[in-house]
Protein backbone atom coordinates (compact mmCIF):
# COMPACT_ATOMS: atom_id res chain seq x y z
CA UNK A 1 0.00 0.00 0.00
CA UNK A 2 1.52 3.75 -1.21
CA UNK A 3 2.09 5.83 2.10
CA UNK A 4 1.03 9.23 1.77
CA UNK A 5 2.32 11.15 -0.70
CA UNK A 6 3.15 15.18 -0.99
CA UNK A 7 4.20 17.68 -3.71
CA UNK A 8 5.70 19.25 -4.63
CA UNK A 9 8.18 18.37 -2.09
CA UNK A 10 10.61 21.81 -2.09
CA UNK A 11 9.22 25.26 -3.44
CA UNK A 12 10.18 28.62 -3.33
CA UNK A 13 8.28 31.75 -3.52
CA UNK A 14 8.51 35.35 -3.03
CA UNK A 15 6.14 37.67 -0.71
CA UNK A 16 2.68 38.31 -1.76
CA UNK A 17 2.08 34.86 -4.11
CA UNK A 18 -0.02 32.38 -3.62
CA UNK A 19 1.16 28.56 -3.28
CA UNK A 20 -0.90 25.41 -3.26
CA UNK A 21 0.30 22.06 -1.91
CA UNK A 22 -1.25 19.03 -2.55
CA UNK A 23 -1.58 15.72 -0.59
CA UNK A 24 -2.75 12.60 -1.43
CA UNK A 25 -3.73 9.92 1.62
CA UNK A 26 -3.18 5.99 2.23
CA UNK A 27 -5.37 4.33 -0.73
CA UNK A 28 -8.92 4.27 1.88
CA UNK A 29 -8.06 6.79 4.48
CA UNK A 30 -10.79 9.45 4.73
CA UNK A 31 -9.15 11.97 6.94
CA UNK A 32 -5.92 14.39 5.93
CA UNK A 33 -4.86 16.85 8.87
CA UNK A 34 -2.25 19.31 7.65
CA UNK A 35 -0.21 20.39 9.77
CA UNK A 36 2.76 23.56 9.89
CA UNK A 37 6.53 23.20 11.37
CA UNK A 38 8.95 25.86 11.83
CA UNK A 39 11.77 26.33 14.18
CA UNK A 40 9.77 28.82 16.20
CA UNK A 41 6.37 27.38 16.45
CA UNK A 42 7.04 23.77 16.31
CA UNK A 43 4.29 22.04 14.84
CA UNK A 44 0.74 23.42 14.89
CA UNK A 45 -2.62 22.03 13.41
CA UNK A 46 -3.91 23.82 10.64
CA UNK A 47 -7.18 22.12 9.86
CA UNK A 48 -8.37 18.71 8.98
CA UNK A 49 -10.57 17.38 6.18
CA UNK A 50 -13.19 14.26 6.00
CA UNK A 51 -15.35 13.09 3.34
CA UNK A 52 -14.79 16.46 1.60
CA UNK A 53 -15.87 19.15 4.59
CA UNK A 54 -13.56 20.74 6.71
CA UNK A 55 -14.15 19.55 10.06
CA UNK A 56 -11.75 21.59 12.22
CA UNK A 57 -8.89 24.47 11.79
CA UNK A 58 -6.58 25.40 13.39
CA UNK A 59 -5.88 29.29 14.34
CA UNK A 60 -4.16 30.77 11.59
CA UNK A 61 -5.22 33.48 8.86
CA UNK A 62 -7.77 33.27 6.58
CA UNK A 63 -5.02 33.06 3.67
CA UNK A 64 -4.31 29.62 4.56
CA UNK A 65 -7.09 27.39 2.98
CA UNK A 66 -7.69 24.02 2.08
CA UNK A 67 -10.35 21.55 0.23
CA UNK A 68 -10.42 17.81 -0.30
CA UNK A 69 -11.89 16.07 -3.07
CA UNK A 70 -14.19 13.07 -3.53
CA UNK A 71 -10.96 10.98 -4.00
CA UNK A 72 -9.82 12.04 -0.61
CA UNK A 73 -6.46 14.14 -2.14
CA UNK A 74 -6.33 17.57 -0.47
CA UNK A 75 -5.06 20.98 -0.95
CA UNK A 76 -4.08 23.73 1.01
CA UNK A 77 -3.56 27.12 -0.41
CA UNK A 78 -2.07 30.02 0.83
CA UNK A 79 -2.08 33.43 -0.27
CA UNK A 80 -0.23 36.70 0.16
CA UNK A 81 2.77 34.65 0.97
CA UNK A 82 4.37 36.72 4.10
CA UNK A 83 8.44 35.80 5.25
CA UNK A 84 7.20 33.84 8.38
CA UNK A 85 5.05 31.16 5.96
CA UNK A 86 8.28 29.48 5.75
CA UNK A 87 7.73 26.50 6.95
CA UNK A 88 7.42 22.45 6.23
CA UNK A 89 4.15 21.70 5.52
CA UNK A 90 2.84 17.79 6.61
CA UNK A 91 -0.19 16.30 5.78
CA UNK A 92 -1.36 13.17 7.69
CA UNK A 93 -3.63 10.26 6.88
CA UNK A 94 -6.34 8.45 8.83
CA UNK A 95 -9.34 6.20 8.26
CA UNK A 96 -11.03 7.30 10.69
CA UNK A 97 -11.43 10.45 13.20
CA UNK A 98 -9.08 10.04 16.24
CA UNK A 99 -7.45 7.23 14.50
CA UNK A 100 -3.43 6.63 13.62
CA UNK A 101 -2.38 9.43 11.85
CA UNK A 102 0.04 8.69 8.64
CA UNK A 103 2.35 11.38 8.00
CA UNK A 104 3.78 11.87 4.27
CA UNK A 105 7.32 13.68 3.57
CA UNK A 106 6.48 17.16 4.17
CA UNK A 107 6.70 20.27 1.58
CA UNK A 108 9.01 22.42 2.47
CA UNK A 109 8.73 26.11 1.47
CA UNK A 110 10.72 28.89 1.44
CA UNK A 111 9.63 32.58 1.01
CA UNK A 112 11.88 35.01 -0.17
CA UNK B 1 -6.21 23.22 26.82
CA UNK B 2 -4.07 20.52 26.90
CA UNK B 3 -0.22 21.06 27.53
CA UNK B 4 2.21 18.84 26.52
CA UNK B 5 5.47 18.82 27.85
CA UNK B 6 8.80 16.42 26.72
CA UNK B 7 11.72 15.94 28.49
CA UNK B 8 14.75 16.15 27.59
CA UNK B 9 14.70 18.75 25.09
CA UNK B 10 18.03 17.12 24.11
CA UNK B 11 19.85 13.82 24.49
CA UNK B 12 22.76 12.21 23.81
CA UNK B 13 23.89 8.77 23.48
CA UNK B 14 26.58 6.63 23.43
CA UNK B 15 25.66 3.50 21.14
CA UNK B 16 23.85 0.33 22.59
CA UNK B 17 22.69 2.83 25.61
CA UNK B 18 18.97 2.91 26.79
CA UNK B 19 17.40 5.86 26.26
CA UNK B 20 14.06 7.05 27.73
CA UNK B 21 12.25 9.88 26.43
CA UNK B 22 9.28 11.30 28.56
CA UNK B 23 6.23 13.32 27.75
CA UNK B 24 3.63 14.84 30.20
CA UNK B 25 0.14 15.79 29.20
CA UNK B 26 -2.58 18.04 31.45
CA UNK B 27 -5.65 16.89 30.29
CA UNK B 28 -7.47 13.51 30.24
CA UNK B 29 -7.17 12.15 26.42
CA UNK B 30 -8.37 9.21 24.50
CA UNK B 31 -4.67 8.14 23.16
CA UNK B 32 -0.89 9.51 22.68
CA UNK B 33 1.14 9.72 20.47
CA UNK B 34 4.66 8.98 19.25
CA UNK B 35 6.19 10.27 16.44
CA UNK B 36 9.61 10.38 14.90
CA UNK B 37 11.22 12.84 12.85
CA UNK B 38 14.49 11.92 10.84
CA UNK B 39 16.69 15.32 9.22
CA UNK B 40 15.40 16.24 6.27
CA UNK B 41 11.59 16.45 7.56
CA UNK B 42 9.48 13.20 7.05
CA UNK B 43 7.39 12.53 10.22
CA UNK B 44 6.88 8.40 10.75
CA UNK B 45 4.30 7.43 13.21
CA UNK B 46 5.63 4.98 15.56
CA UNK B 47 3.10 4.39 18.27
CA UNK B 48 -0.25 5.12 19.26
CA UNK B 49 -1.35 3.87 22.43
CA UNK B 50 -4.51 4.82 25.16
CA UNK B 51 -3.02 2.35 27.77
CA UNK B 52 -0.71 0.10 28.80
CA UNK B 53 2.54 -0.84 26.97
CA UNK B 54 3.65 -0.99 23.28
CA UNK B 55 6.94 -2.82 21.48
CA UNK B 56 7.83 -2.83 18.31
CA UNK B 57 11.69 -4.21 17.71
CA UNK B 58 13.43 -1.93 19.78
CA UNK B 59 11.12 0.55 20.94
CA UNK B 60 8.95 0.31 23.72
CA UNK B 61 5.74 2.99 24.77
CA UNK B 62 3.97 3.16 27.66
CA UNK B 63 1.15 5.55 29.03
CA UNK B 64 -0.35 6.05 32.43
CA UNK B 65 -3.50 7.25 31.83
CA UNK B 66 -3.92 8.56 35.59
CA UNK B 67 -0.35 9.96 36.05
CA UNK B 68 -0.73 11.60 32.52
CA UNK B 69 2.68 10.78 31.59
CA UNK B 70 4.35 8.53 28.71
CA UNK B 71 7.61 7.26 28.13
CA UNK B 72 9.08 6.33 24.88
CA UNK B 73 12.27 3.64 25.58
CA UNK B 74 14.61 2.52 22.59
CA UNK B 75 16.49 -0.58 23.52
CA UNK B 76 20.41 -1.06 22.15
CA UNK B 77 20.37 2.37 20.45
CA UNK B 78 21.95 2.76 17.20
CA UNK B 79 23.06 5.95 15.07
CA UNK B 80 20.14 5.59 12.86
CA UNK B 81 17.87 6.02 16.33
CA UNK B 82 18.84 9.92 15.72
CA UNK B 83 16.13 12.21 15.21
CA UNK B 84 13.44 14.53 16.76
CA UNK B 85 10.89 12.05 18.54
CA UNK B 86 7.69 13.93 18.98
CA UNK B 87 4.50 12.85 21.31
CA UNK B 88 1.20 14.42 20.35
CA UNK B 89 -1.93 13.91 21.87
CA UNK B 90 -5.72 14.92 20.65
CA UNK B 91 -7.39 18.49 21.54
CA UNK B 92 -9.71 18.14 24.17
CA UNK B 93 -11.93 19.75 22.37
CA UNK B 94 -11.30 18.15 19.06
CA UNK B 95 -9.95 14.13 18.73
CA UNK B 96 -9.09 14.92 15.22
CA UNK B 97 -6.56 17.74 15.90
CA UNK B 98 -3.67 17.10 17.37
CA UNK B 99 -1.51 18.78 19.90
CA UNK B 100 2.23 18.31 19.47
CA UNK B 101 5.13 18.83 22.37
CA UNK B 102 8.44 20.29 21.63
CA UNK B 103 10.08 17.23 20.74
CA UNK B 104 13.40 15.51 22.14
CA UNK B 105 16.29 15.68 19.51
CA UNK B 106 18.43 12.45 20.27
CA UNK B 107 22.02 12.26 18.97
CA UNK B 108 22.79 8.43 19.33
CA UNK B 109 27.24 8.13 18.51
CA UNK B 110 29.01 5.08 17.57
Amino acid sequence: KAGVTQTPRYLIKTRGQQVTLSCSPISGHRSVSWYQQTPGQGLQFLFEYFSETQRNKGNFPGRFSGRQFSNSRSEMNVSTLELGDSALYLCASSSLSGGDQFFGPGTRLTVL
Amino acid sequence: KNEVEQSPQNLTAQEGEFITINCSYSVGISALHWLQQHPGGGIVSLFMLSSGKKKHGRLIATINIQEKHSSLHITASHPRDSAVYICAVPSVYNTDKLIFGTGTRLQVFP
